[in-house]
């Protein structure tokens, strides 16, 4: 079983649409969330991170986390092209000192015109 | 210059090659991280260095030797590379509080290397 899973996709919605993406992780105990978005081309950046149960707004996005669901997903309202990129799902467990980032192998998102 | 800077941004080098790679951060951080990424995998960690100490070393190869002389800066030293071994290479700093639960991580450009 993969520690972060996250569907490939690619994830199509069109322009103004709300895009959600979804992430699920196999370590019960882990602490702290995080969603990194990679341009093709370019490193991650970070967008949000949570890690308490419930939800978590920052202006279009939203960050959600189920810690009995072992669940996390990402909500990105009044989705626009430049959107499009490639959203990385990453888990720091209980183990590695705290600081050890787990990533899943990101999902694929286009927003069409 | 800001943030976390790499150097170079390119590499292609044969499999009897010696390269280094550095990474720099400019942001007062007391942790680095270097990650391979490769196609259709996810980010790989491979080495962590918490106030210029090793650890973490994820079960790389001994063809990859990393250097930490200090907070700031960051070595991967290259040898006798394989063709798998082609991957765009990371760098990433943070801030490692007592509160460890929350780690930013701030990533660099990265280093696109090819092994021929």
């Amino acid at each position: 079983q993969k520690e972060v899973e996250q569907n490939s996709g690619p994830l199509s919605v069109p322009e103004g649409a709300i895009a959600s993406l979804n992430c699920t992780y196999s370590d019960r105990g882990s602490q702290s969330f995080f969603w990194y978005r990679q341009y093709s081309g370019k490193s991650p950046e970070l967008i949000m991170f949570i890690y308490s149960n419930g939800d978590k707004e920052d202006g279009r996005f939203t960050a959600q986390l189920n810690k009995a669901s072992q669940y996390v997903s990402l909500l990105i309202r009044d989705s626009q092209p430049s959107d499009s990129a490639t959203y990385l799902c990453a888990v720091v467990g209980v183990t590695g000192g705290g600081n050890k980032l787990t990533f899943g192998t990101g999902t694929q998102l286009k927003v069409e015109l | 210059e800001t943030g976390v800077t790499q150097t170079p941004r390119h590499l292609v080098m044969g499999m009897t090659n010696k390269k280094s790679l550095k990474c720099e951060q400019h942001l007062g951080h007391n942790a680095m991280y270097w990650y391979k990424q490769s196609a259709k995998k996810p980010l790989e960690l491979m080495f962590v260095y918490n106030f210029k100490e090793q650890t973490e070393n994820n079960s790389v190869p001994s063809r990859f030797s990393p250097e930490c002389p200090n907070s700031s800066h960051l070595f991967l030293h290259l040898h006798t590379l394989q063709p798998e071994d082609s991957a765009l290479y990371l760098c990433a700093s943070s801030q490692r509080g007592r509160a460890s639960s929350y780690n930013e991580q701030f990533f660099g450009p990265g280093t696109r290397l090819t092994v021929l």
